[in-house]
């Protein structure tokens, strides 16, 4: 079945260095993606989306790198800053199917200054 | 609003009560989602309202779970007979389109409510 899972639930950062936060999915099917950042009481704010169509895409400070050969999502931050710690999910979903998005477990990332 | 409203924000509820949790999408958004979130949990999928179509039902643990929506807009997840394994965040969201339509999910959570069941 559909499953996203995560290679390390915890990440700890010093403030300025690079983040790296990985994901992986199982659904081949799977088409569209999607990273959420979900502070603390909060509910999840979208970051940035990928299709499969594509290998990588950047925002501003963050980039999703996509390889479907291994099923593996990836979302870099740049010079990461306290205001980036919070829980970081990957999300699924099947364009022009259900629609349902599932959503990974999460990794909390820590930025020290 | 603004954004996605859910209410209450918290409840506490004793073992075997039936809740009501509300969720107000943000207003013209077609598409509407419940997600269960346990404590340091992912956020597992419920139910998935889209227009007038029959909604996606997959993610309804037992049947003591169901929801409604009501004229397109605002939604009820109600949980029936609750039990100590139902405490978690509950969190509605909602989006403008349908993925296909747009090619992107442009969804927006809530602050989602907490329940408790003691």
């Amino acid at each position: 079945g559909e499953s996203v899972g995560l290679h390390l639930p915890t990440l700890s950062v010093q403030e300025g260095d690079n983040s790296i936060i990985n994901c992986a999915y199982s659904n081949s099917a799977s088409d569209y993606f999607i990273w959420y950042k979900q502070e603390s009481g909060k509910g999840p704010q979208f970051i940035i989306d990928i299709r499969s169509n594509m290998d990588k895409r950047q925002g501003q400070r963050v980039t999703v790198l996509l390889n479907k050969t291994v099923k593996h999502l990836s979302l870099q931050i740049a010079a990461t800053q306290p205001g980036d710690s919070a829980v970081y999910f990957c999300a699924e979903t099947v364009q022009g199917g259900s629609e349902k998005l599932v959503f990974g477990k999460g990794t909390k990332l820590t930025v020290n200054p | 609003g603004a954004g996605v409203s859910q209410s209450p924000s918290n409840k506490v509820t004793e073992k075997g009560k039936d809740v009501e949790l509300r969720c107000d999408p943000i207003s013209g958004h077609t598409a509407l989602y419940w997600y269960r979130q346990s404590l340091g949990q992912g956020l597992e999928f419920l139910i998935y309202f889209q227009g007038n179509s029959a909604p996606d039902k997959s993610g309804l643990p037992s049947d003591r779970f169901s929801a409604e929506r009501t004229g397109g807009s605002v939604s009820t997840l109600t949980i029936q007979r609750t039990q100590q394994e139902d405490s978690a965040v509950y969190l509605c969201a909602s989006s403008p389109h349908f993925l296909t339509r747009t090619g992107r999910w442009r969804a927006f959570f809530g602050q989602g409510t907490r329940l408790t069941v003691v």
